[in-house]
């Protein structure tokens, strides 16, 4: 079972367009993060959210921890090509000490010129 | 600040084979991760270190696969015997010693096998 669930898994928009993409648990979560990841290279973090209800803003990208801190969202605005990538979310389960960090699948995301 | 180093990038064995891939962590993180991605998903994590212990291995396929991280530096992560579906790349990363704190990756070993 996959305790980390992205959606969607694959999107393919025209520059300028928004989007969101979701990453959803039954789990509670210390702390989620957000990766971005390019072909041939290592995952990059965006950001790390840690309180419930947190919204944190990295100048088009907006990233949201749910209340009960299970899930969390990443809106983009007035999306570009160089957005292009695939999207990580990791978490650090509750009370799980000093546990590796989980990831989900990602979301493959392209932005068409 | 240097990043976190692997090698070799690239390595294409056959079935049955063994191969080994080394990692230098960050200078002074003293958690290092294993983490294996196929293709089109996200990393799965094989083995966490802090410093030269084990703290958690539960997804690694003891059977074929080995870690250690000996003075509690570098780490090294073998396969024997490699079968096809090991096919996919082997990231290493390193963190400061807390629960979600950030993990920076190296560029990762690309393994196919045939």
């Amino acid at each position: 079972t996959q305790l980390l669930e992205q959606s969607p898994q694959f999107l393919s928009i025209q520059e300028g367009e928004n989007l969101t993409v979701y990453c959803n648990s039954s789990s509670v979560f210390s702390s989620l993060q957000w990766y971005r990841q390019e072909p041939g290279e290592g995952p990059v973090l965006l950001v790390t959210v840690v309180t419930g209800g947190e919204v944190k803003k990295l100048k088009r990208l907006t990233f949201q921890f749910g209340d009960a801190r299970k899930d969390s969202s990443l809106h983009i605005t007035a999306a570009q090509p160089g957005d292009t990538g695939l999207y990580l979310c990791a978490g650090a389960l509750w009370g799980g000490g000093a546990d590796g960090l989980t990831f989900g699948k990602g979301t493959h995301l392209i932005i068409q010129p | 600040e240097a990043g976190v180093a692997q090698s070799p990038r690239y390595k294409i064995i056959e079935k049955r084979q063994s191969v080994a891939f080394w990692c230098n962590p960050i200078s002074g993180h003293a958690t290092l991760y294993w983490y294996q991605q196929i293709l089109g998903q996200g990393p799965k994590l094989l083995i966490q270190f802090q410093n030269n212990g084990v703290v958690d291995d539960s997804q690694l396929p003891k059977d074929r696969f080995s870690a250690e991280r000996l003075k509690g530096v570098d780490s090294t992560l073998k396969i024997q015997p490699a079968k096809l579906e090991d096919s996919a790349v082997y990231l290493c990363a390193s963190s400061r010693p807390l629960s979600g704190t950030e993990a920076f990756f190296g560029q990762g070993t690309r393994l196919t096998v045939v």
